[in-house]
C-alpha cells in the first residue's frame, strides 16, 4: 500500500527566506509524486509533479521538488517566499499499479512572516 | 484552460438527507474520482470511475454513497442518507486516458455541511 508522510505539520518563514517543506513516501515499484497547494477555502492547484527522468522538477510559482529514491522522498523547495505562498500544501504519490489513484499526506501549513 | 467545475460550492442539508454533489470533468477525460477532506485532515480517496463503471472504492465509500456519470458530461456523487460525519469538502478530479502518466486535475470542491 501507498503511504505519504509529511513531517512537519506547520511551518512559519520570513518574506523572502528560502522554504523546504519534507516529504517521504512508501511504495515498492516506482511512483508517481505530485505537490498540490491549496489557498483557504480553495480546491487543490497543481505545484509540480515527477513521472522519471530529471529528479529535479521545476513547477510553477517558482518552486521546485528532488525525488531521491534512496531516501524515499520528494522535498519541495522555494529559494525565495511570497506572503502569497501561504497556504498548506499537500504532497501526494500515484501509481499506475494502483488505479493511478492518489494517497495524500497530512499536509504543510505554511505561514509567511513579513 | 481547461478546468474540473463542482457545484455547488457549498451544501447544508439535515442529517438523514440524500444530497447529490456535482462535477464537469475536463472534456475528453475518461477517469474520473472523487476525493474528500474533512476539516483539518488530510484529502482521501473514496472511488475512481472509468468506462462507465467503478474501478476501485476505498472503506469509505460504503453503500451509502454512489457514483454516475448519467449524461455523458456530468459525473455526480450520491450520498444517500447523510450523517454528522459526512461533512467534509468533497473534490473531484479527472485525469486523461491513453498514457498512464499523466495528472489529475482537480475542482474546487464542494463544502459539505450536514446539521
Amino acid at each position: 500500500a501507498q503511504s505519504v508522510t509529511q513531517p512537519d505539520i506547520h511551518i512559519t518563514v520570513s518574506e523572502g527566506a528560502s522554504l523546504e517543506l519534507r516529504c517521504n513516501y512508501s511504495y515498492g515499484a516506482t511512483p508517481y509524486l505530485f505537490w498540490y497547494v491549496q489557498s483557504p477555502g480553495q480546491g487543490l492547484q497543481l505545484l509540480l509533479k515527477y513521472f522519471s527522468g530529471d529528479t529535479l522538477v521545476q513547477g510553477i510559482k517558482g518552486f521546485e521538488a528532488e525525488f531521491k529514491r534512496s531516501q524515499s522522498s520528494f522535498n519541495l523547495r522555494k529559494p525565495s517566499v511570497h506572503w502569497s505562498d501561504a497556504a498548506e500544501y499537500f504532497c501526494a504519490v500515484g501509481a499506475e499499479a494502483a488505479g493511478n489513484k492518489l494517497t495524500f499526506g497530512g499536509g504543510t501549513r505554511v505561514l509567511v512572516k513579513p | 484552460e481547461p478546468e474540473v467545475t463542482q457545484t455547488p460550492s457549498h451544501q447544508v442539508t439535515q442529517m438523514g438527507q440524500e444530497v447529490i454533489l456535482r462535477c464537469v470533468p475536463i472534456s475528453n477525460h475518461l477517469y474520473f474520482y472523487w476525493y474528500r477532506q474533512i476539516l483539518g485532515q488530510k484529502v482521501e480517496f473514496l472511488v475512481s470511475f472509468y468506462n462507465n463503471e467503478i474501478s476501485e472504492k476505498s472503506e469509505i465509500f460504503d453503500d451509502q454513497f454512489s457514483v454516475e456519470r448519467p449524461d455523458g458530461s456530468n459525473f455526480t456523487l450520491k450520498i444517500r442518507s447523510t450523517k454528522l460525519e459526512d461533512s467534509a469538502m468533497y473534490f473531484c478530479a479527472s485525469r486523461a486516458t491513453g498514457t498512464a502518466n499523466t495528472e489529475a486535475f482537480f475542482g474546487q470542491g464542494t463544502r459539505l455541511t450536514v446539521v
